[in-house]
C-alpha cells in the first residue's frame, strides 16, 4: 500500500520567510499526489494535486509543489508566508482510490 | 462548483444517545462518498466509503453497527452515531467524489461532543 511521511510536525516561521513542508511518499508505478490544508475547526481544502505531466505544480495562494520521483518526495514551498497561511498541511496519496493522509504539519506564522 | 456542506457543523448529545449527521454535495453528483474521524492534532482517518444505493465499505476496526452509513442520493449521504459515547467525541468530516478515483471535495467537518 501506497502511504506518505511528512519529515516535519512543526514549523515555526516569520511573516514574509520562505517555507518548505516535506512529505516523501512510498514508491510505486503511478502516483496520484496532494497537499490539503486545513484551518482550524474546518474541513480540508486542495491547495495543489499532481496526476502527470509537469513535475512542477502550481497551486493556489501561491503553493507550490515538485514531484521528484528519484528522490520519492512532493514537497511543498512558499517563498513568502502571510500570517494567514497558519493551519495544518497534509500530504496525501491516492491507494486504492482512498487518501492516505500523512500525518500533518502545523505552520505557525509570527509578525 | 464542487461543494460539499455537513449539518450540523457542531452538536452535543448525551452519552446513549444517537446522532445523525448530513454529508451533502451541492452542485454536483457524488456517486462516492467518503467519511474520516479526526481527533485533535491529529490527521484524518477513513471510517468508511458509500457508494450511491448501496452498502458501504468500513475500514478496519470500524464497528458498522455503531457508525451507520447511508447513501440514499447521488447529493446525500448520512453517518449515524448509535449509542453515543465520550470516546465517540471527535470531529467527522465527509468528502464527496464522482466517481470512484475521482477527486475528492471535503465537507467543512462536524464536531460532535458526547457528554
Amino acid at each position: 500500500a501506497q502511504s506518505v511521511t511528512q519529515l516535519d510536525s512543526q514549523v515555526p516561521v516569520f511573516e514574509e520567510a520562505p517555507v518548505e513542508l516535506r512529505c516523501n511518499y512510498s514508491s510505486s508505478v503511478s502516483v496520484y499526489l496532494f497537499w490539503y490544508v486545513q484551518y482550524p475547526n474546518q474541513g480540508l481544502q486542495l491547495l495543489l494535486k499532481y496526476l502527470s505531466g509537469s513535475t512542477l505544480v502550481k497551486g493556489i495562494n501561491g503553493f507550490e509543489a515538485e514531484f521528484n520521483k528519484s528522490q520519492t518526495s512532493f514537497h511543498l514551498r512558499k517563498p513568502s508566508v502571510h500570517i494567514s497561511d497558519t493551519a495544518e498541511y497534509f500530504c496525501a496519496v491516492v491507494n486504492d482510490y482512498k487518501l492516505s493522509f500523512g500525518a500533518g504539519t502545523t505552520v505557525t506564522v509570527r509578525a | 462548483g464542487a461543494v460539499v456542506s455537513q449539518h450540523p457543523s457542531w452538536v452535543i448529545c448525551k452519552s446513549g444517545t444517537s446522532v445523525k449527521i448530513e454529508c451533502r454535495s451541492l452542485d454536483f453528483q457524488a456517486t462516492t462518498m467518503f467519511w474520516y474521524r479526526q481527533f485533535p492534532k491529529q490527521s484524518l482517518m477513513l471510517m468508511a466509503t458509500s457508494n450511491e444505493g448501496s452498502k458501504a465499505t468500513y475500514e478496519q476496526g470500524v464497528e458498522k453497527d455503531k457508525f451507520l452509513i447511508n447513501h440514499a442520493s447521488l447529493t446525500l449521504s448520512t453517518l449515524t452515531v448509535t449509542s453515543a459515547h465520550p470516546e465517540d467525541s471527535s470531529f467527522y468530516i465527509c468528502s464527496a467524489s464522482v466517481d470512484r478515483v475521482g477527486e475528492q471535495y471535503f465537507g467543512p467537518g462536524t464536531r460532535l461532543t458526547v457528554t
